[in-house]
């Protein structure tokens, strides 16, 4: 079965790094583009980044463009996200997430908690 | 950026009613819209995709509609395990924007 484990979220001061990960499993990762999303604490869904089966193809949310690099590894399939210059309303639960045809995310992680405060 | 509405934001029924959701798009999307539940303290999980496809493994009490720039999700006799939230996205173009959420509440 389909499983997506995140992975290195924790509490970081603004202004500092983090780097997400996701293992893949039950599915061939490098046949599927993959995706983070994110929802900050009591509010909706944000998708942050998608990248393409080859890595080729990347793009973000204007809120992180500059700031944050998703990046997979086809060869230990995995997902990371790496994020740097954090500020507080970064602050979010984090899901890595399967992306099929039409763009939907049809699989998703249990999320990593990334929290951002001095 | 396609900016993606959901009306009600907060619903309260009954077990067995049958209740509609309706979201809205800012342009035109066709049928690139998906819908997910949310239940508090879990992942997002896709039950209708292209508007009206429903995934597998999803109760066909489940059904989506529209096209265009009008949606609606529809629960045909409401099951205690359907109290969540729900959320439309709209997959036509990038960044695949999300509406701001359904707040699903037993009454």
């Amino acid at each position: 079965q389909v499983q997506l484990v995140e992975s290195g979220g924790g509490l970081v001061k603004p202004g500092g790094s983090l780097r997400l990960s996701c293992a893949a499993s039950g599915f061939t990762f490098s046949d599927y583009y993959m995706s983070w999303i994110r929802q900050a604490p009591g509010k909706g869904l944000e998708w942050v980044s998608y990248i393409s089966t080859s890595g080729k193809t990347i793009n973000y949310a204007d809120s992180v463009k500059g700031r944050f690099t998703i990046a997979r590894d086809n060869a230990k399939n995995s997902l990371f996200l790496q994020m740097n210059s954090l500020r507080a309303d970064d602050t979010a639960v984090y899901y890595c997430a399967r992306v099929s045809s039409t763009w939907r995310a049809d699989y998703w992680g249990q999320g990593t908690l990334v929290t951002v405060s001095s | 950026d396609i900016q993606m509405t959901q009306s009600p934001s907060s619903l309260s029924a009954s077990v067995g009613d049958r209740v509609t959701i309706t979201c809205r798009a800012s342009q035109s999307i066709s049928n690139y819209l998906n819908w997910y539940q949310q239940k508090p303290g879990k992942a997002p999980k896709l039950l209708i995709y292209a508007a009206s496809s429903l995934e597998r493994g999803v109760p066909s009490r489940f059904s989506g509609s529209g096209s265009g720039t009008d949606f609606t999700l529809t629960i045909s006799g409401l099951q205690p395990e359907d109290f969540a939230t729900y959320y439309c996205q709209q997959s036509y173009r990038a960044m695949y924007t999300f509406a701001q959420g359904t707040n699903l509440m037993i009454k």
